[in-house]
Order: C-alpha cells, then sequence, then structure tokens
C-alpha cells in the first residue's frame, strides 16, 4: 500500500525556467514532508522539507508548498540549473523519528 | 564531519549464498535505519535501530533478513540465504536524537550497497 505517490516519473525543463515537481499522498497522520535529491551511485541526498502545520517552506531557489485538504505537496525549483538533474523522491512520515515513506521519484533533466 | 558510509559498494552473489551489508552511521547519531530501492521504484524502509534497540522492524520481508548493531555504533544487516527479489540498493541512514520531542532530525544517506543476486 503506497501511501505517498509521485505520478510523473520524468520532467525535462529548460535552463533558467521553472520546475514543478508533485507528491500525493493518502495518510492523514503523516505530520512532516521531506523532499530529497539523488545523483546516480549516491544516496538521497536532503533537500528541504516541511510541517504539516505550515503550507509552505522556502529555502533559496526551492520551495515546497503543502496543500493538506488535497493532501498535496510540490517542490518549485527557479531558476532551473545544468546540477539540478537528477532523480527528486518525495517522503512524509508520522513521527518525529520514525521511518520515511518515499514516492517512486520523479527524473529530472534540465537541458541547455 | 564524515557521512554515513556502506560497505561493500556492489556485491554479486549467487542464490543461497549469503551476504553482509555494513553501515557507519554519522558520530553521535542514536537512529539508524535501513532501506531499500528495488527496480528503481520508490525507496522502502526495512527497519530502524535507536542506539542498539530494534524500535521498529516492521519493514523486514522475512526472516532470511538479519539486522544488527551492536553497542549502538556501525549495523550489519544479513541476507541468509539470498534470493533474485533479494537484488536491489539497500541504503542505510542515521539522525540525531533518541527521545520523543528530540527528534526532527533530518535522516542522512549513505551511497548504498548495490545487491545483484544471480
Amino acid at each position: 500500500d503506497q501511501q505517498v505517490k509521485q505520478n510523473s516519473p520524468s520532467l525535462s525543463v529548460q535552463e533558467g525556467r521553472i520546475s514543478i515537481l508533485n507528491c500525493d499522498y493518502t495518510n492523514s497522520m503523516f505530520d512532516y514532508f521531506l523532499w530529497y535529491k539523488k545523483y546516480p551511485a549516491e544516496g538521497p541526498t536532503f533537500l528541504i522539507s516541511i510541517s504539516s502545520i505550515k503550507d509552505k517552506n522556502e529555502d533559496g531557489r526551492f520551495t515546497v508548498f503543502l496543500n493538506k485538504s488535497a493532501k498535496h505537496l510540490s517542490l518549485h525549483i527557479v531558476p532551473s540549473q545544468p546540477g539540478d538533474s537528477a532523480v527528486y523522491f518525495c517522503a512524509a512520515r508520522t513521527d518525529s523519528w520514525g521511518k520515511l515513506q518515499f514516492g517512486a521519484g520523479t527524473q529530472v533533466v534540465v537541458t541547455p | 564531519e564524515a557521512g554515513v558510509t556502506q560497505f561493500p559498494s556492489h556485491s554479486v552473489i549467487e542464490k543461497g549464498q549469503t551476504v553482509t551489508l555494513r553501515c557507519d552511521p554519522i558520530s553521535g547519531h542514536d537512529n539508524l535505519y535501513w532501506y531499500r530501492r528495488v527496480m528503481g521504484k520508490e525507496i522502502k524502509f526495512l527497519l530502524h535501530f535507536v542506539k542498539e534497540s530494534k524500535q521498529d522492524e516492521s519493514g523486514m520481508p522475512n526472516n532470511r533478513f538479519l539486522a544488527e548493531r551492536t553497542g549502538g555504533t556501525y549495523s550489519t544487516l544479513k541476507v541468509q540465504p539470498a534470493e533474485l527479489e533479494d537484488s536491489g540498493v539497500y541504503f542505510c541512514a542515521s539522525s540525531q536524537g533518541a527521545t520523543p520531542g528530540q527528534g526532527r532530525g533530518t535522516q542522512y544517506f549513505g551511497p548504498g550497497t548495490r545487491l545483484t543476486v544471480l
């Protein structure tokens, strides 16, 4: 039973434009959401997170939006850079120190 | 500060053999997690240690998998005997905090061990 879903397996965007990655979840008990970035042959690297009590969190070029009523979150990358080409995973957890549940990932390719 | 390290980076074994994966968490991190990614799908949770104790092993697929964390430091994950469906990338992660309220810690991942069972 997959509780975190990323329905777009891939996304291609031009350098300088905005990348928008989407994530849906089904478990209303999730209280914290995270985005991880993964390069080939490396482990996932933490990117940005958001608590369920907020609807937006921004860090530089990265902004995460949370819509609890729709059980949906998105990651915006502005402007997109070639180094952003990677697989992005959405993850969620129900308690502070518990397991993460991941989506299947979205492969982002930023073209010049 | 050294990150999470995993050994080996790759392992190729035959069905029925035994393999042991090792994870060294970031120094001082009480929480240690094992995850697995199979065939490019989602990363799935296997188990969670707090220091040397198993906090949650709900993701362990079956009793062919045995995880230990001696002395609350490094951890090993043994697969015995290995089956074809065990192939995948095994990730270890660690985070700070051992008590509720202290643990909004980010999980930091190691590079993974790619296991291939032939």
